[in-house]
């Protein structure tokens, strides 16, 4: 157990459809990370946020939104689904503003499936 | 612009070495990273060069020539549990000093 928590581990969902991910962060870590990674892809950065502000932002497509809570848990919402928005999603916790030289602690993902 | 490139794909036989590459093109160099992921898992943090040279840490082994944009991840007797996909991450300072990863490359260890 990484100590970072990611619900749900599956979703299957129909296209046009929202859904809301979520992410709890490692105790102590102020920076959440959101990825995506299709099959057989890299990962792709998303959004960044650290102490509850937004911190940095990547490829994150204009239905897709993120934001982070008082108690830095994380949420990931992705609206008007396509097929093409199945992939592993993951989410990863640092604990300053900038990725450390140890490197980040990953949960395990949401495998989000769209038909 | 930004890009890092690794093979897609390599094989190697078990108890034996391998070396993966990654080159890699970024304005603002801030140091280099591997992950090693196994399929459906999370990524998993395995090395760290900041300065040109050789970290040894057990079986892997990370190397880094600044100068070349040239990095390497030699993994020693391999076990067939090494079957992977090794990530090349390189931080960024011209991007809020975020992660700018390859696409991986997916070992195959062979009995």
């Amino acid at each position: 157990d990484s100590g970072v928590t990611q619900t749900p581990k599956h979703l299957i969902t129909a296209t046009g459809q929202r859904v809301t991910l979520r992410c709890s962060p490692r105790s102590g870590d102020l920076s959440v990370y959101w990825y995506q990674q299709s099959l057989d892809q890299g990962l792709q950065f998303l959004i960044q946020y650290y102490n509850g502000e937004e911190r940095a932002k990547g490829n994150i497509l204009e239905r897709f939104s993120a934001q982070q809570f008082p108690d830095l848990h994380s949420e990931l919402n992705l609206s008007s689904l396509e097929l093409g928005d199945s992939a592993l999603y993951f989410c990863a916790s640092s604990v300053g503003s900038q990725h450390t030289n140890y490197g980040y602690t990953f949960g395990s993902g949401t495998r989000l499936t769209v038909v | 612009g930004q890009n890092i490139d690794q093979p897609t794909e390599m094989t190697a036989t078990e108890g034996a070495i391998v070396q993966i590459n990654c080159t890699y093109q970024t304005s603002g160099f801030n140091g280099l990273f591997w992950y090693q992921q196994h399929a459906g898992e999370a990524p998993t943090f395995l090395s760290y060069n900041v300065l040109d040279g050789l970290e040894e840490k057990g079986r892997f082994s990370s190397f880094l020539s600044r100068s070349k944009g040239y990095s390497y991840l030699l993994l020693k007797e391999l076990q067939m549990k090494d079957s992977a996909s090794y990530l090349c991450a390189v931080r960024d300072r011209d991007s809020n000093y975020q992660l700018i990863w390859g696409a991986g490359t997916k070992l195959i260890i062979k009995p």
